[in-house]
């Protein structure tokens, strides 16, 4: 049982390219999440899922877009990096409606944007 | 809107000793679930602590223990015996019980130093 898996853990990128971070869970949980962590800023909500097929924007969604590919994966895509989203991203998972809707987070991608 | 609000950006504590970290929120509603994570160096972030909001018996944890305060909106964490591998940043996190998502809200987290 690995949890929440993220690859990859590093990417440097310029300016204009554009890449995907992966997201996997194996804990059979229906909702996901996309946070970006910037220092001072706490951790913000770019994208979520409820479920497969379905996708909705948090607080900082401009720029990202993300597929739920099935229920285990979530992927975050950028299309033209730009140094503003030099950051520290994470995945969770959640099972929604929950008790306590305990959400279990990925180790993070570092990604820096020249 | 609910914000979650935490402001000691830093702190410092002997080893051993004991030490309280702030936080407070601003919610209208009356049920919701607050929590404490814990990010190390490491970055992964760990579920240190929670509390229901209707609970009046404040959550315990070993070391770990909250004082919730709901009319005053306070969800403080105390760590006892402070230890080196306490070091990290802690969030404090909000989430509603009344809607229909299940978005969790974060303060901007307060760095926890261990001094040996």
């Amino acid at each position: 049982n690995a949890g929440v898996t993220q690859t990859p853990k590093f990417q440097v990128l310029k300016t204009g390219q554009s890449m995907t971070l992966q997201c996997a869970q194996d804990m059979n949980h229906n909702s996901m999440y996309w946070y970006r962590q910037d220092p001072g800023m706490g951790l913000r909500l770019i994208y979520y899922s409820a479920s497969e097929g379905t996708t909705d924007k948090g607080e900082v969604p401009n720029g990202y877009n993300v597929s739920r590919l099935n229920k285990r994966e979530f992927s975050l895509r950028l299309e033209s990096a730009a140094p503003s989203q030099t950051s520290v991203y994470f995945c969770a998972s959640s099972v929604p409606r929950d008790y306590y809707n305990e959400q279990f987070f990925g180790p993070g991608t570092r990604l820096t944007v020249l | 809107a609910q914000t979650v609000t935490q402001s000691q950006p830093e702190m410092s504590v002997q080893e051993a000793e004991t030490v309280t970290l702030s936080c407070t929120y601003d919610t209208s509603e009356s049920d919701y679930y607050l929590f404490w994570y814990k990010q190390p160096p490491s970055r992964q972030m760990i579920l240190v602590i929670r509390q229901e909001a209707y609970k009046q018996q404040n959550a315990t944890e070993n070391r770990f223990s909250v004082n919730f305060q709901k009319a005053a909106k306070s969800f403080s964490l105390k760590i006892s015996d402070s230890q080196l591998g306490d070091a990290a940043m802690y969030f404090c996190a909000y989430r509603s019980a009344m809607n229909r998502d299940d978005k969790i809200i974060f303060g901007k987290g307060t760095r926890l130093h261990i001094l040996p």
